[in-house]
């Protein structure tokens, strides 16, 4: 399995924008086998699938969230990232980058990272 | 959107019992091309990051013991875990990867001892 690991800041402030990066340790994002993606969990809910892409496709993303986030491959540090704008409180949730071998099928998880939007 | 409908949202199994969870679909999940289903089991649990149990429906991923199992076609799916152990105790979710945007899940079914 493909390991992942998400970084970015824990807390928020509304109207700001949410900068998160996962970085594939002992593995490589330019790997055109795989597709990588992102998931939140708000606090106590399911799961919502945020936006998906592969290294030689372009991203897809929940139509809900389209014009807020965008999903981009860092070749040059091996990670991909996700940014969403005017965040609100109903963004804090748990965040997780997946990936696997067919778009949106999330064969491996990070960690996850819980971003709160708090003032 | 396709709709993704678990039932129940909690049970409790005893152990070494059978539990099943049902997971239907507002649209058929089934390719007509490759006849595969485009559904996928995973299991949360407590504090830790979902995993992937069973893709396209009934294939179970490396290292999922074989008391997990999945069935259905087109709308209807089951996730059956035979012989109840204590560390299944979870949050399951199935979720489709059919024609997206968007990729959506289910809203959990909770499996208690």
């Amino acid at each position: 399995q493909v390991q992942l690991q998400e970084s970015g800041p824990g807390l928020v402030k509304p109207s700001e924008t949410l900068s998160l990066t996962c970085s594939i340790p002992g593995g490589s994002i330019t790997n055109s086998d795989y597709s990588w993606g992102w998931i939140r969990q708000s606090p106590g809910k399911g799961l919502e699938w945020i936006g998906s892409l592969s290294y030689a496709g372009s991203p897809i993303y929940h139509p809900s969230l389209k014009g807020r986030v965008t999903v981009s491959i860092d070749s040059s540090n091996n990670q991909f990232s996700l940014q969403v704008n005017s965040l609100t409180a109903a963004d804090t949730a748990v965040y997780y980058c997946a990936t696997g071998l067919r778009l949106g099928l999330f064969e491996s998880w990070g960690q996850g990272t819980l971003v709160t939007v708090s003032s | 959107d396709i709709v993704m409908t678990q039932s129940p949202d909690s049970l409790a199994v005893f152990l070494g019992e059978r539990a099943t969870i049902h997971c239907r679909s507002s649209q058929s999940l089934l390719s007509t091309s490759t006849y595969r289903n485009h559904l996928a089991w995973y299991q949360q649990r407590p504090g830790q990051s979902p995993k992937l149990l069973i893709s396209w429906a009934t294939t179970r991923e490396s290292g999922v013991p074989a008391r997990f199992s999945g069935s259905g076609t087109g709308t209807d799916f089951t996730l059956s875990i035979s012989n109840l152990q204590a560390e299944d105790v979870a949050v399951y979710y199935c979720q489709h990867y059919y024609h997206a945007p968007p990729y959506t899940f289910g809203q959990g079914t909770r499996l208690e001892i």
